[in-house]
């Protein structure tokens, strides 16, 4: 089945910084690629997703790229904001059509220090 | 829209005991999963729902069961408590398969912390 990997698990960054995380996964077939925030003690809502016959997408700070070839994608936050200190999970989908589901990775938890 | 609830928020259990964790959404999403949230291993799916009267294993069911009567409620079940089943518990409903896509997307209820001593 599939298998996701996610690096790095602590992330610590100065506020106005870059911070990117990333995400292997082992499964070709899988085809959507969403990132997950969860801040302390509350649920985890997406941000952003992508699908997998598109490269790049965006949404203000918040950009995730794909690479289908090597089967890893990323999560690029630019400018980064004390609120933006959180755990994020990416995750990919996998299965037959209409009962896909999520493969989540180990979550990434990204400190903004002020 | 009361979105996804779950309850309780909290719970203890001693080993053995049986307990039913809550779920409900009203947004007539016909996907719906239980996942368990452990330190350092992400989310990890435990049962889900395609429509009511129709359930299937995920990753980790061992130890739970789960039925859907209705379209809104999917209660999940601990048959016999064990210790490592102490995690946080999350209910997740779609309207566009189990994995959500953009618009509509997966929700999230606020979760279950249950402690097995």
């Amino acid at each position: 089945g599939e298998n996701v990997e996610q690096h790095p698990s602590t992330l610590s960054v100065q506020e106005g910084d870059s911070a990117v995380i990333k995400c292997t996964y082992s499964d070709s077939a899988s085809n959507y690629f969403p990132w997950y925030k969860q801040e302390l003690g509350k649920r985890p809502q997406l941000i952003i997703d992508i699908r997998s016959n598109v490269g790049e997408k965006k949404d203000q700070r918040i950009a995730v790229t794909l690479n289908k070839t090597a089967k890893h994608f990323s999560l690029h936050i630019t400018e980064t904001q004390p609120e933006d200190s959180a755990v994020y999970f990416c995750a990919a989908s996998s299965g037959i059509q209409g009962a896909q589901k999520l493969v989540f990775g180990q979550g990434t938890r990204l400190t903004i220090n002020p | 829209n009361a979105g996804v609830t779950q309850t309780p928020k909290f719970q203890v259990l001693k080993t053995g005991q049986s307990m039913t964790l809550q779920c409900a959404q009203d947004m007539n999403h016909e996907y719906m999963s239980w996942y368990r949230q452990d330190p350092g291993m992400g989310l990890r799916l435990i049962h889900y729902s395609v429509g009511a009267g129709i359930t299937d294993q995920g990753e980790v069911p061992n130890g739970y069961n789960v039925s859907r009567s209705t379209t809104e409620d999917f209660p999940l079940r601990l048959l016999s408590a064990a210790p490592s089943q102490t995690s946080v518990y999350f209910c997740a409903s779609s309207y566009s398969g189990l994995a959500g896509y953009g618009d509509n997307e997966q929700f999230f209820g606020p979760g279950t912390r249950l402690t097995v001593l």
